[in-house]
């Protein structure tokens, strides 16, 4: 069956430091891997996605098939990064997500 | 385009009792979602439609209906309330694109149930 793991429930880090947010999936075929983030009031917003290997608002994440991980990274975080993060994951020809449980993301002052 | 909306923001039951969430989008998307948010469980998808007049089972759908009579609608039924359906309820809505499909969330509804 298809799943996506976020180990953490809670990171919390401080302003400038690196950020880590880990994603593992299972999943035999070819997944198609997102992040979503919900700030604080707001509604789910899709972060990015794999397949167009961009960086938004400084984050990256790269898809590591051989150890089913799509971690999100940061090299400096920032206190507006706070908000809590969603793996998500697709398969060709469904039409279904599968969550992760999400990572609430605290940057400290 | 106001994207995808969701009615009532808020709303208290009591056990028993039935009501109907609504959620409109305005962006021609063939695909609709209902999901329940809780914490430490992450998303889970009730129900879904990949078009007008259709729907299928999410991964927990017991406890609640689903209608899409017109593409831009997608009705989330609960016929008799249980406090275990206390949560968030949100709505989303794609349309499938290269690379995947990105979804669109409403803002939520938050249901308790006493």
């Amino acid at each position: 069956a298809q799943r996506v793991t976020q180990p953490e429930k809670l990171l919390s880090v401080f302003k400038g430091a690196p950020v880590e947010l880990k994603c593992n999936y299972s999943y035999s075929g070819s997944p198609e891997l997102f992040w979503y983030v919900q700030y604080s009031r707001q509604r789910l917003q899709l972060l990015l996605r794999h397949i167009s290997r961009e960086s938004i608002k400084g984050f990256t994440a790269d898809l590591n098939k051989g150890e089913t991980s799509f971690h999100l990274k940061k090299p400096f975080a920032q206190e507006e990064d706070s908000a809590m993060y969603y793996c998500a994951l697709t398969t060709s020809g469904t039409y279904k997500y599968i969550f992760g449980t999400g990572t609430r993301l605290k940057v400290l002052a | 385009n106001a994207g995808v909306t969701q009615t009532p923001k808020f709303r208290v039951l009591k056990t028993g009792q039935s009501m109907t969430l609504l959620c409109a989008q305005d962006m021609n998307h063939e695909y609709m979602y209902w999901y329940r948010q809780d914490p430490g469980m992450g998303l889970r998808l009730i129900h879904y439609s990949v078009g007008e007049g259709t729907t299928a089972k999410g991964e927990v759908p017991d406890g609640y209906n689903v209608s899409r009579l017109k593409k831009q609608n997608f009705l989330l039924g609960l016929e008799s309330a249980a406090p275990s359906q206390t949560s968030v309820y949100f709505c989303a809505s794609s349309s499938l694109g290269e690379g995947g499909y990105e979804q669109y969330f409403g803002p939520g509804t938050r249901l308790t149930v006493t």
